[in-house]
């Protein structure tokens, strides 16, 4: 959907090491996000971005760092892993405001 | 959005009923709604959305209510198929952020 691409679609780390997860859409679309997905809690947002180079919190975003240097690229950083950090990793686009979000197919991450 | 318990609520109709699904929402600045269908191992897919100056909008076997009275948003499923059978949730957006729901599990009956 929108030509979303997120890598890897599955990890497997160990506590207090780096990962990076990717996020690559070929719509040119202005808007893109991080969620995380777990049980009993839905999608809430980790950052979000609104242009190359501007990005923003979103309600759980302890623990984890974004960028975003060309429109079509959304990195997410989680700079020393946690346990708690094990969830299913979304990116979403939109392209303008009033739009919905559309979604890629996830990264599962478990930390071990 | 609001959040629920680990598991989600479930509602199961026989193939070919309609189904009516039910959101609650927490933020009166919202002002526009959407409503996903996720499937197992896929990300959330955009069935419908609605503006905050409207009160229905209809799709293709699919019509979005919203009552923002009560802050009330429900997804309307016509002769729902066994296709139909996944997770749905409604999504509320203020300016740039979007908050979700847990969910409702519809499970579809042969």
């Amino acid at each position: 959907d929108a030509g979303i691409t997120q890598s890897p679609r599955h990890k497997v780390t160990e506590t207090g090491t780096p990962v990076t997860l990717r996020c690559h859409q070929t719509e040119n679309h202005r808007y893109m996000y991080w969620y995380r997905q777990d049980p009993g809690h839905g999608l809430r947002l980790i950052h979000y971005s609104y242009g190359v180079k501007d990005t923003d919190k979103g309600e759980v975003s302890d623990g984890y760092s974004v960028s975003r240097s060309k429109t079509e690229d959304f990195l997410l950083t989680l700079e020393s892993a946690t346990s708690s950090q094990t969830s299913v990793y979304f990116c979403a686009t939109r392209d303008r405001e009033e739009s919905p979000l559309h979604f890629g197919n996830g990264t599962r991450l478990t930390v071990t | 959005g609001e959040s629920v318990g680990l598991h989600l609520p479930t509602l199961s109709v026989q193939e070919g009923d309609n189904s009516i699904i039910n959101c609650a929402y927490s933020n009166s600045a919202s002002d526009y709604f959407i409503w996903y269908k996720q499937e197992s191992g896929k990300g959330p897919q955009f069935i419908i959305d609605i503006r905050s100056n409207m009160d229905k909008r209809q799709g293709q076997r699919v019509t979005v209510l919203l009552n923002k009275t009560v802050k009330h948003l429900s997804l309307q499923i016509a002769a729902t198929q066994p296709g139909d059978s996944a997770v749905y949730f409604c999504a509320e957006n203020d300016f740039n952020k979007f908050y979700f729901g847990s969910g409702t599990k519809l499970n579809v009956k042969p």
